[in-house]
């Protein structure tokens, strides 16, 4: 399974634009990227997800190299409560059940 | 309100003593997962279910035991709990297990094998 590597930590300040990077080098054609976030005390829950083009919805940006061997989750304006653990994860069509889930990026968000 | 629920949301327990961790979706969804969370490991997955009574094994487990006799239900069965599975263990659902599906997360369920 092609796997994902993610910076452990990042800092930001409150309203400023934060850019979490994710590599995912040995990607294949059917992989799809997909970000998901963890609040303390919580379970995941999905951010965004996208295959090849740059994908945007209420929370986020996702922006895909154009090789798709790297993405970057893009959260607009920080707010404290965007401070949690990002995941980035490939699911591909053929094992499409089976996810793993590294150790993510833990953001802190500084008012 | 959609939702996943776990129960029990904390449990301590001793070591050889079988429990099940109950997981319920109201979504009706097909795909149902379980997952383990541990310090420095990430989120492994353990078992996975695309639909009712189709089950498959995922990244650890060794120890588990899972059925899928409803849609709405993915039960985690440990038939000896030992220390090491000592965990934080979450459950997902997904309309379908496609590569485009957005999983779903209960609160997760935390294990203590004494």
């Amino acid at each position: 399974d092609a796997k994902t590597t993610q910076p452990n930590s990042m800092e930001s300040n409150e309203e400023e634009p934060v850019h979490l990077p994710c590599n995912h080098s040995t990607i294949s054609g059917t992989d799809y990227i997909h970000w998901y976030r963890q609040l303390p005390s919580q379970g995941p829950e999905y951010v965004i997800h996208g295959l090849t083009s740059n994908v945007n919805n209420r929370m986020a940006s996702l922006a895909i190299a154009e090789d798709r061997k790297s993405s970057t989750l893009i959260l607009h304006r920080a707010t404290l409560r965007d401070a949690a653990v990002y995941y980035c994860i490939l699911r591909d069509v053929p094992n499409a059940g089976k996810s793993t889930f590294g150790d993510g990026t833990t953001l802190t968000v500084k008012p | 309100e959609a939702q996943v629920t776990q129960n029990p949301r904390y449990l301590i327990t001793v070591t050889g003593k079988k429990l099940t961790v109950t997981c319920s979706q109201n979504m009706n969804h097909e795909y149902m997962s379980w997952y383990r969370q541990d310090p420095g490991l990430g989120l492994r997955q353990i078992y996975y279910s695309m639909n009712v009574e189709v089950t498959d094994k995922g990244d650890v487990p060794e120890g588990y035991k899972v059925s899928r006799k409803e849609k709405r239900n993915f039960p985690l069965i440990l038939e000896s709990p030992s220390p090491n599975q000592t965990s934080l263990y979450f459950c997902a659902s997904s309309l379908r297990g496609i590569s485009t599906g957005e999983l779903f997360f209960g609160e997760g369920s935390r294990l203590t094998v004494l």
